[in-house]
């Protein structure tokens, strides 16, 4: 168990449906991480944040939004959805501010657009 | 831009035996962070090893170890004694560790490694 939550576990929605997927950090762990992970274009960096603000931003399409909260979970927002949005999303936390600190991954949220 | 390379889509090895998993990567930077991570059938990503460009000496997590050649930016993955429970898919990952970066990841395609009794 890396600590890292993630909810839900699977979505299965339609194309033009928003979702929204929420990642709980590691306790102590200020930085979140969100990647996708889809066939084509295998693990990628979508967005990061930082004790409540955004550090920095990866290949993250503009129908995609994501926050950290006060309490430092976390929610990345899918809108408009497509086909190709099908994927597993992954959130990954670290303490953050500390580079040789690792990453811990969720278990994921497997998304499913019929 | 970084880019990590893995040359091996697929690799398979016998029970009890070594295999070795190939990552090459491109960078400008002095300082960096290399990693492996492994994810079985269950999809988690489960960090396996991690190496500080800045030390020499090859890092070894029990039955896993690597081998990094910075001059080369080479960092293979060695398994040794492989077990049934090995089976998944291997990726390498590179990490900036320059003052300022964001600490993202950027992995490799992954290597898929099957283990036969």
């Amino acid at each position: 168990d890396s600590g890292v939550t993630q909810t839900p576990k699977h979505l299965i929605t339609a194309t033009g449906q928003r979702v929204t997927l929420r990642c709980s950090p590691r306790s102590g762990d200020l930085s979140v991480y969100w990647y996708q992970q889809s066939l084509d274009q295998g693990l990628q960096f979508l967005i990061q944040y930082y004790n409540g603000e955004e550090r920095a931003k990866g290949n993250i399409l503009e129908r995609f939004s994501a926050q950290q909260f006060p309490d430092l979970h976390s929610e990345l927002n899918l809108s408009s959805l497509e086909l190709g949005d099908s994927a597993l999303y992954f959130c990954a936390s670290s303490v953050g501010g500390r580079e040789n600190q690792p990453q811990h991954f969720g278990d994921g949220t497997r998304l499913s657009i019929l | 831009a970084q880019t990590v390379t893995q040359s091996q889509p697929e690799m398979s090895v016998q029970e009890a035996e070594t295999v070795t998993l190939s990552c090459t990567y491109d960078t400008s930077e002095s300082d960096y962070y290399l990693f492996w991570y492994k994810q079985p059938p269950s999809r988690q990503m489960i960090l396996v090893i991690r190496q500080e460009a800045y030390k020499q000496q090859n890092a070894t997590e029990n039955r896993f170890s690597v081998n990094f050649q910075k001059a080369a930016k080479s960092f293979s993955l060695k398994i040794s004694d492989s077990q049934l429970g090995d089976a998944a898919m291997y990726f390498c990952a590179y990490r900036s560790a320059r003052g300022g970066s964001n600490y993202k990841l950027t992995f490799g395609k992954g290597t898929l490694l099957t283990v036969n009794p």
